[in-house]
């Protein structure tokens, strides 16, 4: 099992511009979040999804999209980047297992808005 | 609404100490999970442990260990005899019992051991 994976690794936008952070699970975990670390912060939960079909806002949602077409994948969509959305993106994926919620996290995308 | 407080913002040690993380949480719920994750320099989140609120025994594993404790709502993590490897970023979670998996970070702790 892969696990979680996230494309890109790194990415360099300019002001305006839009793109999909990509994250796929291959464990058929039926709940996915994405999360946001800014320098010297936790994470931040932006959006997550309960299965195929379901998504909904987390603590920080705005300038960002996300859909959920498939079990495995769970895009996120920034539109017209903003220096404020410079971070590191992690996707998770979790499942309710014997002792409650295991998540495992992707190892990251770190994102750069100039 | 949940919330999870590490007031430690570094803590920086010689090799063989130990160094004590706190971690303070609040929530309504009677039922949730606790957590620690580990982020190394390298970035990645390495799980460390997972205790649901009705299990307050405290636990040890290897040089580390966890003290639980409901009263105070409090989720201690030591680190015993550190090593320069433990230097990371290390993260107190929570998760509430209907909040679908979500979790609540706090903000981090960095923790520094030099030879």
């Amino acid at each position: 099992n892969a696990g979680v994976t996230q494309t890109p690794k790194f990415r360099i936008l300019k002001i305006g511009q839009s793109m999909t952070l990509q994250c796929t699970q291959d464990m058929n975990h039926n709940y996915m979040y994405w999360y946001r670390q800014d320098p010297g912060m936790g994470l931040k939960l932006i959006y997550y999804s309960v299965g195929a079909g379901i998504t909904d806002k987390g603590e920080v949602p705005n300038g960002y999209n996300v859909s959920r077409s498939t079990t495995e994948d769970f895009p996120l969509r920034l539109e017209l980047a903003a220096p404020s959305q410079t971070s590191v993106y992690f996707c998770a994926s979790s499942d309710v297992g014997t002792s409650g919620y295991e998540q495992y996290f992707g190892p990251g995308t770190r994102l750069t808005v100039t | 609404a949940q919330k999870v407080t590490q007031a430690q913002t570094e803590i920086s040690v010689v090799e063989k100490e130990d160094v004590t993380l706190d971690c303070v949480y609040e929530t309504r719920d009677t039922t949730y999970y606790l957590f620690w994750y580990k982020q190394p320099p390298s970035g990645e989140l390495v799980f460390l442990i997972r205790r649901n609120s009705f299990d307050e025994q405290n636990e040890i594993s290897g040089r580390y260990s966890w003290n639980f404790q409901k009263s105070t709502s409090s989720f201690n993590f030591t680190i015993t005899a550190s090593q320069v490897v433990d230097s990371a970023v290390y993260f107190c979670a929570l998760s509430e019992t209907r909040s679908w998996g979500k979790l609540q970070f706090g903000a981090g702790t960095q923790v520094v051991v030099t030879p």
